[in-house]
């Protein structure tokens, strides 16, 4: 079974720093994704991890421990546009796990 | 630049009614998929294809069914439309490899009275 945790909603303000936390336990794992969607629209990719560590993407990083079962994702200098839902996302082969999803706002 | 492209964005149906979805990619990928997309839930697969001519189950098959005729189109068949599939359906595709994103459409919008 497939089962995937992130916190529901999360706010904060313009030029601050959040952080997304992804809990897993699953099947299998290939990699984690995770994905960013405005509201009405299509997800789209932000970052992959496969080994243990940090992958830095301008103002955006993701973390990834195994071991742990664990991955965050690290949003800096946040701007209005940055307020959607952050998916956190598990490879098994070509498939994807989802989580629910973390509704993130940017307060002014 | 099109990439995925879902239709229609928006449907009603009634209970009972049938319709199919269509989904195109561009990008000569090799996988494709379909999701549903309900509140607190995330996305759920439906079924996915993993070439032309091939389908299989996903986490959430019944009542629906797929086809692959074409490399580049992944239909969505709902038989007999029901309330419990009210939801937002997405499509993606990919080149399967580990390493290499799914790119989603759209979405179809689809509520059943």
């Amino acid at each position: 079974g497939q089962n995937i945790d992130q916190p529901t909603e999360m706010t904060a303000t313009e030029g601050a720093i959040v952080q997304i936390n992804c809990t897993y336990q699953t099947s299998g794992f290939n990699g984690l994704f995770w994905y960013q969607q405005h509201a009405g629209e299509a997800p789209t990719f932000l970052s992959y991890n496969v080994l243990d560590g940090l992958e830095e993407k301008g103002r955006f990083s993701s973390f990834l421990s195994r071991s742990k079962g664990y991955s965050y994702l690290l949003l800096k200098e946040l701007q209005m546009k940055d307020s959607a839902s952050y998916l956190c996302a598990v490879s098994n082969d070509y498939k994807l796990s989802f989580g629910a999803g973390t509704t993130v706002t940017v307060r002014a | 630049n099109a990439g995925v492209t879902q239709t229609p964005k928006f449907r009603v149906l009634k209970t009972g009614q049938s319709m199919t979805l269509l989904c195109a990619q561009d990008m000569n990928h090799e996988y494709m998929y379909w999701y549903r997309q309900d509140p607190g839930m995330g996305l759920r697969l439906i079924h996915y294809s993993v070439g032309e001519g091939t389908t299989a189950k996903g986490e959430v098959p019944d009542g629906y069914n797929v086809s692959r005729l074409k490399k580049q189109n992944f239909l969505l068949g709902l038989e007999s439309a029901a309330p419990s599939q009210t939801s937002v359906y997405f499509c993606a595709s990919s080149t399967g490899q580990g390493n290499q994103p799914q790119h989603f459409g759209d979405g179809t919008r689809l509520s059943i009275l």
